[in-house]
């Protein structure tokens, strides 16, 4: 059983569409994140819900919008896409939003933006 | 600020040799996790190993243990006996328990482990 799914696995699209990436997990956390992976391999944190509440919202722009429709989902949703928005899309979930509990992630998102 | 430091980029270890992945990091937080995470190149992420800053033990996962050195804000990952599928990228991380950096994961760059034959 997937513990923490994203789709699509990949997506190509044209610069300035709008585009979402869906996240869910089965593990009953309460905490739910999306971290921005670029070309370069460096991992960094965009925003954090915990039980639908927005927690942590990095300087991202914002075209980029996340929702909590319940705890197991958090979707991404990115306006105007920009070239520079190409990168490795990974959502993460764990027990709490603590510092003791591992993050576990997703098969990540490829986004190429044209 | 949290920071966290890999300055290895690339490392080459023979099959069934240990090696050590070093990490460092830099936090005023008196409360932290520190965490690795493996990524071959399939594209995961998984983890690998946990410690907390007031455990007094390194800890250990089957092959994998942490070179805890609080002091020395060190973190280093130690691999036992070398698998080829072992080969990826690794990453350091660290949960901050303060107020403005509790839950975030701060990660290093990474160092990617070659093991050969």
């Amino acid at each position: 059983d997937t513990a923490v799914s994203q789709t699509p696995k990949y997506l190509v699209t044209q610069m300035g569409n709008d585009k979402s990436i869906k996240c869910e997990q089965n593990l009953g956390h309460d905490t739910m994140y999306w971290y921005k992976q670029d070309s370069k391999k460096f991992l960094k944190i965009m925003f954090s819900y915990n039980n639908k509440e927005l927690i942590i919202n990095e300087t991202v722009p914002n075209r980029f919008s996340p929702k909590s429709p319940d705890k197991a989902h958090l979707n991404l949703h990115i306006n105007s896409l920009e070239l520079g928005d190409s990168a490795v899309y990974f959502c993460a979930s764990s027990q709490t939003s603590g510092i003791y509990n591992e993050q576990f992630f997703g098969p990540g998102t490829r986004l190429t933006v044209l | 600020a949290q920071k966290i430091t890999q300055t290895q980029p690339g490392m080459f270890v023979q099959e069934k040799e240990a090696v050590t992945l070093d990490c460092t990091y830099d936090t005023s937080d008196q409360s932290y996790g520190l965490f690795w995470y493996k990524q071959p190149s399939s594209g995961e992420m998984i983890f690998l190993i946990y410690q907390g800053s007031y455990d007094e033990q390194n800890a250990t996962e089957g092959r994998y243990s942490l070179n805890f050195q609080k002091a020395r804000k060190s973190a280093n990952l130690v691999i036992s006996a070398s698998q080829l599928g072992d080969s990826a990228m690794y990453f350091c991380a660290m949960a901050g328990g303060g107020g403005s950096t509790l839950g975030r994961l701060y990660f290093g760059r990474g160092t990617q482990l070659t093991v050969w034959p």
